[in-house]
């Protein structure tokens, strides 16, 4: 089945104590984004990466880090979470960027920042 | 700088209702429009895809349209069920690799 993975699906953690979310997606989708998603603020991009080594900042980016070592997967980093950073998060990838292709979303990551 | 609305924020039908939620968009210069289904806490689901060159497809009892002349895209629900509820988000993919999401509709069917 395509899909995206996220792990985990829910963390509790505290102030400070570096922390990885990781991303899997079998598709062989060149584009990844990372999003997270706030009550009354939608949906927000936080980095994104068009392929192995490549990646960006998007609208959010201050407090994470990412990585693109291999295609299928694209890991989002907090090395010192704050208790602002707790939301819930969501991997995307899509196949390109034309007007043909559409995003395909993980499950989420509900983080708590204590 | 484009700019995603959708309307309204929330909405109650009783079961059986035909429905229509709308997303409207400031730049017509857009790659493409996706509409996503998400539940409480839960990811998004991907509903329908229209390109810019497109303007409408249809998914079983949902049907979307685009039109990027007036920045509008409508998805209609025909007859809703219990299960239609959820929050319906659309996307707008402005090119390279931007994409705008709306704030959602929160749509409860009452049975």
């Amino acid at each position: 089945e395509a899909q995206v993975t996220q792990n985990p699906r829910y963390l509790i953690t505290v102030t400070g104590k570096k922390l990885t979310v990781t991303c899997s997606q079998n598709m062989n989708h060149e584009y990844m984004s990372w999003y997270r998603q706030d009550p009354g603020l939608g949906l927000r991009q936080i980095y994104y990466s068009m392929n192995v080594e490549v990646t960006d900042k998007g609208d959010v980016p201050e407090g994470y880090k990412v990585s693109r070592k291999e295609k299928r997967n694209f890991p989002l980093i907090l090395e010192s979470p704050s208790p602002n950073q707790t939301s819930l998060y969501f991997c995307a990838s899509r196949a390109g960027t034309g007007e043909n292709y559409g995003y395909t979303f993980g499950s989420g990551t509900r983080l708590t920042v204590v | 700088k484009q700019e995603v609305t959708q309307i309204p924020a929330a909405l109650s039908v009783p079961e059986g209702e035909n429905l229509v939620l709308n997303c409207s968009f400031t730049d017509s210069a857009i790659y493409n429009l996706q509409w996503f289904r998400q539940d409480p806490g839960k990811g998004l689901t991907s509903l329908l895809l229209i390109q810019s060159s497109q303007r409408e497809q249809t998914s079983g009892r949902l049907n979307a349209s685009l039109d990027k002349s007036s920045g509008r895209s409508t998805l209609y629900i025909a007859a809703s069920q219990p299960g239609d509820s959820a929050t319906y988000l659309c996307a707008v993919n402005t090119g390279g690799f931007k994409t705008i999401f709306g704030a959602g509709t929160r749509l409860f069917v009452k049975a």
